[in-house]
């Protein structure tokens, strides 16, 4: 069984750009998570989809934002990009059905740097 | 809020020796709690997941234990090896939703 794939894997940009980064769950799963990590913040949580619909948010602001398609695949992006918005961006897939048992699997990251 | 906390920060042994690592939480209405590792520049990989009504889970070498009441979790690594060097991470799931609170992390080193 496929693991999470995220892409690409590293971007680099400038202050003022915007980005769109990638996110395919494991087969079967439908709800998606975005995660930044910075060596300062540690892991932050962005948001959460679930079968096309936000069901959850961290406190961001609105320059980020997401969506998830039918087939759960799962789009995160920045507007107005910031040199503080380099870090690293996790995506994580489960099943979503906000049970006990709900075990969270990430992809490997996108790396992304902001000149 | 949920707060979550790991000590230590770091961590460092000669390959071999059995270790425990701590996470502590402040909320104790979770629905369950991930052990994670994190080699450096990668994703996280799940080791482990304790629901809230475990007390423990055991995968190989590694064994997780679970005190809800006092809001703690420990990680215990049997016999450490050089390939378990790595940062573990764990991350509390809130009944509220889905999303996961992480610690800081402990970064370990094994040393051959």
């Amino acid at each position: 069984k496929a693991g999470v794939t995220q892409t690409p894997r590293y971007l680099i940009k400038t202050r003022g750009q915007q980005v769109t980064l990638s996110c395919s769950p494991i087969s079967g799963h439908r709800s998606v998570s975005w995660y930044q990590q910075t060596p300062g913040q540690g892991l932050q949580f962005l948001f959460e989809y679930f079968s096309e619909t936000q069901r959850n948010k961290g406190n961001f602001p609105g320059r980020f934002s997401g969506r998830q398609f039918s087939n759960s695949r799962s789009e995160m992006n920045v507007s107005t990009l910031e040199l503080g918005d380099s870090a690293l961006y996790l995506c994580a897939s489960s099943l979503g059905d906000r049970g006990h048992k709900d075990e969270q699997f990430f992809g490997p990251g996108t790396r992304l740097t902001v000149l | 809020k949920q707060e979550v906390t790991q000590i230590p920060a770091a961590l460092s042994v000669p390959e071999g020796e059995n270790l425990v690592l701590n996470c502590s939480f402040t909320d104790s209405a979770i629905y369950n709690l991930q052990w994670f590792r994190q080699d450096p520049g990668k994703g996280l990989t799940s080791l482990l997941l304790i629901q809230s009504s475990q007390r423990e889970q055991t995968s190989g070498r590694l064994n997780a234990s679970l005190d809800k009441s006092s809001g703690r979790s420990t990680l215990y690594i049997a016999a450490s090896q050089p390939g378990d060097s790595a940062t573990y991470l764990c991350a509390v799931k809130e009944t509220s939703g889905s999303r996961l609170t992480f610690g800081e992390g402990t970064q370990l080193t094994v040393n051959p």
